[in-house]
């Protein structure tokens, strides 16, 4: 079974500039997560997504936002980037929302720089 | 407030050796809590998971325990090798709010030959 894919792994924007993030999760699996990793401040939750529907949210601004498709690849959006905005985003698939005793698997994220 | 406190912060030891690193929580109701490996630049990758009636599991050389009673969990990792330096991350999840997990800051373990 082919594990979490993401794309771009590596992007470089400018300030002011948007910026959209794909993820494909295992076949089958139908919530995904994505999380945003900086050295500072570890893994910070950015949302989760299930059947097409965002059924948790993290406390990030409005700029970041986030859609499922009905196949189940998310894609996340970022507007008006900030070089705080600069970081590891890591995107999670699960078979089912989370807190079951399912686990989590990751991608292997995309590395955001802004410059 | 739900919270995942770990420590230490850092680690080095010497190839061989054990070590064990800790996690501290206070999210509630527990739902599950898992340990994930996570080397420079990658995802984390799962080691365990443990629910409310586990209170040890093991993944090769790596063992966690939980103590659900005093909200404590541990991951021992015997006789270490060059490769388990990464950081290692505990993260809880609760039974309401669709399972909102909670994540620790993370240990980063170097091993030394």
């Amino acid at each position: 079974k082919a594990g979490v894919t993401q794309t771009p792994r590596y992007l470089i924007k400018t300030r002011g500039q948007q910026v959209t993030l794909s993820c494909s999760p295992i076949s089958g699996h139908r919530s995904v997560s994505w999380y945003q990793q900086t050295p500072g401040q570890g893994l910070q939750f950015l949302f989760e997504y299930f059947s097409e529907t965002q059924r948790n949210k993290g406390n990030f601004p409005g700029r970041f936002s986030g859609r499922q498709f009905s196949n189940s690849r998310s894609e996340m959006n970022v507007s008006t980037l900030e070089l705080g905005d600069s970081a590891l985003y890591l995107c999670a698939s699960s078979p089912t929302v989370g807190g079951g005793a399912y686990e989590q698997y990751f991608g292997p994220g995309t590395r955001l720089t802004v410059t | 407030k739900n919270q995942v406190e770990q420590s230490p912060q850092s680690l080095i030891i010497l190839e061989g050796k054990n070590c064990t690193l800790q996690c501290n929580y206070t999210v509630s109701p527990f739902s599950n809590l898992r340990w994930y490996k996570q080397d420079t630049g990658r995802g984390p990758v799962s080691l365990t998971i443990m629910t409310f009636s586990e209170n040890t599991k093991s993944n090769g050389r790596y063992t966690a325990t939980l103590d659900a009673d005093t909200k404590q969990s541990s991951l021992h990792i015997t006789a270490s090798q060059l490769s388990d330096s990464a950081s290692y991350i505990c993260v809880v999840s609760a039974r309401t709010n669709a399972g909102k997990s909670t994540f620790g800051d993370g240990t980063t373990l170097t091993v030394k030959p």
